[in-house]
């Protein structure tokens, strides 16, 4: 059974880098099959994509982050990460790493792990 | 970029009742359009996706339709554990997926 399970500090001070892994068991992120993704959310607010990535290669972040963004892979470890720099208030959030399959033309979240709540605060 | 709307913001039902959320879409997203529903202290779970088609272990009770820009996630025989947050989710300029704002089922 596919399990994703976030990991990384849950407190981070204002300017510094957020970092987090996710790791995946029940599958290979290598397998070229699925895309994996990042997605956020503020404390009592809705959902926001952060990014989106098929291989080191293939990485996609949304606009609004600015090109704070940077998503990373290990293979070895069927793990992947994302950093974003430069954090403000505005980035405190329960982060969910989680896998993206298709259908037709739709893109769907179909597996999630459970979330990490990072703060930023000093 | 593609705005999706969700209405009502909050639907206060009794059990048994039959829920209808709404998800418009900005432009035209074909039948791209995705439904979650997020428990309280949970991750979202996935209900529909392609607008009609139910996701792995999805009672019956919750049915997806629509296209274009006018969706409609129903809810049949409301029951307590379907107290939750729905959101619906689109991917028409991808890579990005934008989420509407969501909707609140409360049982009354």
């Amino acid at each position: 059974q596919l399990q994703l399970q976030e990991s990384g500090p849950g407190l981070v001070k204002p300017s510094e880098t957020l970092s987090l892994t996710c790791t995946v068991s029940g599958d290979s992120i290598s397998s070229g099959t699925y895309y994996w993704g990042w997605i956020r959310q503020p404390p009592g607010q809705g959902l926001e994509w952060t990014g989106t990535f098929y291989n080191s290669r293939s990485t996609y972040h949304n606009p609004s982050l600015k090109n704070r963004v940077t998503m990373s892979v290990d293979t070895s470890k069927n793990r992947f990460s994302l950093n974003l720099t430069s954090v403000t208030a505005a980035d405190t959030a329960v982060y969910f790493c989680a896998r993206l399959g298709f259908y037709s033309n739709s893109a769907y979240l179909d597996v999630w792990g459970q979330g990490a709540l990072v703060i930023v605060s000093s | 970029e593609i705005v999706l709307t969700q209405s009502p913001a909050t639907l206060s039902l009794s059990p048994g009742e039959r829920a209808t959320l709404s998800c418009r879409a900005s432009q035209s997203v074909s039948s791209h359009l995705v439904w979650y529903q997020q428990k309280p202290g949970q991750a979202p779970r996935l209900l529909i996706y392609d607008a009609s088609n139910r996701a792995t272990g999805i009672p019956a009770r919750f049915s997806g339709s629509g296209s274009g820009t006018d969706f409609t996630l129903t809810i049949s025989n409301l029951e307590p554990g379907d107290v939750a947050v729905y959101y619906c989710q689109q991917r028409t300029h991808w890579p990005s997926l934008t989420f509407g704002g969501g909707t609140r089922v409360e049982i009354k």
